[in-house]
């Protein structure tokens, strides 16, 4: 079955520039799109087909998507980003998720 | 304003069975493929089935194919989840949710509040 690796975790200070990766066998070839889930509460999509921003999503979220990563950016990173993220692409039409990534901010 | 509610969680013992629906409100559902998706106590997030705008085609997770029906009333613009054999394993938090467009392969852009299903003796 397909899988989507996340590293577990990545740290930033205030201010700076996050990326979170996401690997899969060809993922370039499929749609890549990121969640952000805070406690609590629902995920929230940030980035869909690969680099579009839903709206009301902030213009520091940004994504792209070749070869066999995707990647999440968050530039100027805030406190209020700080979350748990999670990968998504479609493979045989079943929905395939990364483990996740929390994001800290330090 | 574009909502989904889901309900339907509550304590089952293993074996057992539970349906969940999820209503939808302020789109056409009808023409949305649906999806459940779960998620286990700290865990992350884990996709389990899906629904095509018809009904007339249905996909699952391996975790799950064989004892998880899905289903939906386009009527009463409801999604269901019939979970039977119940294992310790299927407590999570179970989420509907909807696509940014209407086909099955798209990221999700409206989310329920999620409802919990504990397996337990």
């Amino acid at each position: 079955s397909y899988e989507l690796t996340q590293p577990p975790s990545v740290s930033v200070s205030p201010g700076q520039t996050a990326s979170i990766t996401c690997s899969g066998d060809k993922l370039g070839d499929k749609y890549a799109c990121w969640y952000q889930q805070k406690p609590g509460q629902s995920p929230v999509l940030v980035i869909y087909q690969d680099n579009k921003r839903p709206s009301g999503i902030p213009e520091r979220f940004s994504g792209s998507n070749s070869g066999n990563t995707a990647t999440l950016t968050i530039s100027g990173t805030q406190a209020m980003d700080e979350a748990d993220y999670y990968c998504q692409a479609w493979d045989s039409s079943r929905g395939v998720f990364g483990g996740g990534t929390k994001l800290t901010v330090l | 304003e574009v909502q989904l509610l889901e309900s339907g969680g509550g304590l089952v013992q293993p074996g057992g069975s539970l349906r969940l629906s999820c209503a939808a409100s302020g789109f056409t559902f009808s023409t949305y493929a649906m999806t459940w998706v779960r998620q286990a106590p700290g865990k992350g997030l884990e996709w389990v089935s899906a629904i095509s705008g018809s009904g007339g085609s249905t996909y699952y997770a391996d975790s799950v194919k064989g004892r998880f029906t899905i289903s939906r009333d386009n009527s009463k613009n409801t999604l269901y989840l019939q979970m039977n054999s119940l294992r310790a394993e299927d407590t999570a938090v179970y989420y509907c949710a909807k696509p940014t467009v209407p086909t099955t392969a798209d990221a999700f852009d409206i989310w329920g509040q999620g409802t919990m299903v504990t397996v337990s003796s």
